[in-house]
């Protein structure tokens, strides 16, 4: 079992839809995750961190963490097609990242 | 957000010569640096964590001797492929750990491209 998983895509949505990512981890210990976006050719960039329990809301973008089932999910509102793009979950432990394999996103026009 | 900045962006070598990369932490201190390769749509693959002033930790079946990283200051570290041959071409990437606010938060560099003839 992959210490990071998500979900394996791609994920197609239309334009205007909400764009539900989602990530589990094995580490219980883990303390700090993060969401970076990597477009095509191009290095990830952080989008969202997040340390607590519940939901951290920044523009389109809401992160929601659950230690208790070791869950991590993204959701992107009003997905657009400049949200194209592959997103990578991180999680933080034993003084590293480890990132899933990441999920492709593709929004329509 | 923090700025990490890498040099060069793109470098086309000869196999056989030797490729410094450096990565900068622009407006933060790095205790920690990361250096990663991505082959073509496959993901991250951690290659070493280098802390300043001590000697990096390499991944498994990463050749140390091979990619020899240097942590000399907390806002610079280099990796230097030794040797290079066709089958090192690749994404270069490195990260930067800021722990600015008591959290400690990844930033990349914008990578480096290369490709050995």
């Amino acid at each position: 079992q992959k210490e990071v998983e998500q979900n394996s895509g791609p994920l197609s949505v239309p334009e205007g839809a909400i764009a539900s990512l989602n990530c589990t981890y094995s580490d219980r210990g883990s303390q700090s995750f993060f969401w970076y976006r990597q477009y095509s050719g191009k290095s990830p960039e952080l989008i969202m961190s997040i340390y607590s329990n519940g939901d951290k809301e920044d523009g389109r973008f809401t992160a929601q963490l659950n230690k208790a089932s070791q869950y991590v999910s993204l959701l992107i509102r009003d997905s657009q097609p400049s949200d194209s793009a592959t997103y990578l979950c991180a999680v933080d432990g034993a003084g590293k990242s480890t990132f899933g394999d990441g999920t492709t996103l593709t929004v329509k026009p | 957000g923090a700025v990490v900045s890498q040099h060069p962006s793109w470098v086309i070598c000869k196999s056989g010569t030797s490729v410094k990369i450096e990565c900068r932490s622009l407006d933060f201190q790095a205790t920690t640096m990361f250096w990663y390769r991505q082959f073509p749509k496959q993901s991250l693959m951690l290659m070493a964590t280098s802390n300043e002033g001590s000697k990096a930790t390499y991944e498994q079946g990463v050749e140390k001797d091979k990619f020899l990283i240097n942590h000399a200051s907390l806002t610079l570290s280099t990796l230097t492929v030794t040797s290079a041959h066709p089958e090192d071409s690749s994404f270069y990437i490195c990260s930067a750990s800021d722990r600015t606010g008591g959290q400690e938060t990844q930033y990349f560099g914008p990578g480096t491209r290369l490709l050995v003839l």
